[in-house]
Formats: structure tokens, C-alpha cells, sequence
């Protein structure tokens, strides 16, 4: 099994361009994240998807839409990118049920420069 | 609301050395998972545990152990005899389910750990 692959690996953007983040797991997980990683700072959420067709916002979702066609796939996306977007981006997906959290696995991340 | 505190920000020790890395939480729920991460430089997030809040016995796999105490609301980690490739950051993070059963993970500000040769 892969696990979580993320693409692309590294991405530098001008000011106000757009991007997708693609984010793909094969473990039939029902549950998907999309966090950013500032240095020196853990991990804030952006958001998350409890399963195909139904996505929420997280903690910090200005800037970004994401969608969830499918139960592998749940792209992220920046439609007019900031340097304040520059971050380290992580894909998560679990299998939860209601109450009870399941351990959350992680892809390799997207760096991601504004410029 | 839920946080996680990791007070100490970097940690250097000697190889050989135990260190002992803290997190502490707070939360309102009665039922809750606590986890541990390691990132290594590579970048990626490694799971290292997870413990639910009914669970508070102590827990030992290989060197890494951690000490889950309700009373003081912590979920130490320790590392005996450290290693060169225990060099990391660590991240604790605590997961509740909020009203609409989303499964909530607020992760602290993490632990860089460096083990010098």
C-alpha cells in the first residue's frame, strides 16, 4: 500500500497565482485532513472531509476550497496565492467513527513557496 | 476548548542519554486520545502512539516509553539511551470529538530533539 501520496513534493508560486495540491490515500480511510505547518509551529487544520461529498472548514480555511469527489482523492485549493500561504502543507486520512478517534496518517507534505 | 502545551522548545542531550519530553493537556471532555508524532528532518509525520483517556497505564515500547497521568493532565514521552537518529521534532496532540462528531486533533507547538554524538 502507498499510504497518503502527496503531489507535487515542492512548488513556488508567484503572488496571486493558482494552484492544486493533490492529496490521494488507498487505505479506504473515511476521514481527510489538509493541515499547513508554519516553522517552528505545529500543525493548524485547514480542512477536513468525514467522507466523499461532505468536506468542513478547520481551523484556519481562508484562502483555500478543497473537495471530496471520491473516498481516495481530496485535492486542496489555492485560488489566489498570498505569502502568507507559504507553508509546509500535510494530507491526513484515518478511519474514524463517531467518538472514536483513530490514529491519523500522514503523507510526505508540499512545500509550498510564495513569492 | 482543547490545547496542548509543549514547553520546552529544543532539547539537546548526549547520545546515551534518557530525555524525557513533556506535553500537557486540557480539555472538558471526559473521553479524549491522546497521540504522539515524530518528524524526522526528512519532513514527514511518523505516529508513535496513541492512548485513550481510559487508559492510563504506562506504556513501553523498546526505548520510548510514556507516562499518562490524568491528575496532572500529561502525556510524557521518554527516550532511554538516545540514539543519533532519535533526532526530531515531537509532537503531542489530543483529539476529542466535538458536538457534531468530528474528530477534533489540536497538536502542540512540538519538541525539537537533537542527540549529539
Amino acid at each position: 500500500n502507498a499510504g497518503v501520496t502527496q503531489t507535487p513534493k515542492f512548488r513556488i508560486l508567484k503572488i496571486g497565482q493558482s494552484m492544486t495540491l493533490q492529496c490521494t490515500q488507498d487505505m479506504n480511510h473515511n476521514y481527510m485532513y489538509w493541515y499547513r505547518q508554519d516553522p517552528g509551529m505545529g500543525l493548524k487544520l485547514i480542512y477536513y472531509s468525514v467522507g466523499a461529498g461532505i468536506t468542513d472548514k478547520g481551523e484556519v480555511p481562508n484562502g483555500y476550497n478543497v473537495s471530496r469527489s471520491t473516498t481516495e482523492d481530496f485535492p486542496l485549493r489555492l485560488e489566489l496565492a498570498a505569502p502568507s500561504q507559504t507553508s509546509v502543507y500535510f494530507c491526513a486520512s484515518s478511519y474514524s467513527l463517531e467518538l472514536a478517534p483513530e490514529t491519523q496518517y500522514f503523507g510526505p507534505g508540499t512545500r509550498l513557496t510564495v513569492l | 476548548a482543547q490545547k496542548v502545551t509543549q514547553a520546552q522548545t529544543e532539547i539537546s542531550v548526549v547520545e546515551k542519554e534518557d530525555v524525557t519530553l513533556d506535553c500537557v493537556y486540557e480539555t472538558r471532555d471526559t473521553t479524549y486520545y491522546l497521540f504522539w508524532y515524530k518528524q524526522p528532518p526528512s519532513g514527514e509525520l511518523v505516529f508513535l502512539i496513541r492512548r485513550n483517556s481510559f487508559d492510563e497505564q504506562n506504556e513501553i515500547s523498546g526505548r520510548y516509553s510514556w507516562n499518562f497521568q490524568k491528575s496532572t493532565s500529561s502525556f510524557n514521552f521518554t527516550i532511554t539511551a538516545s540514539q543519533v537518529v532519535d533526532s526530531a521534532v515531537y509532537f503531542c496532540a489530543l483529539s476529542e470529538a466535538n458536538s457534531g462528531g468530528y474528530q477534533k486533533v489540536t497538536f502542540g507547538t512540538g519538541t525539537k530533539l537533537q542527540v549529539i554524538p
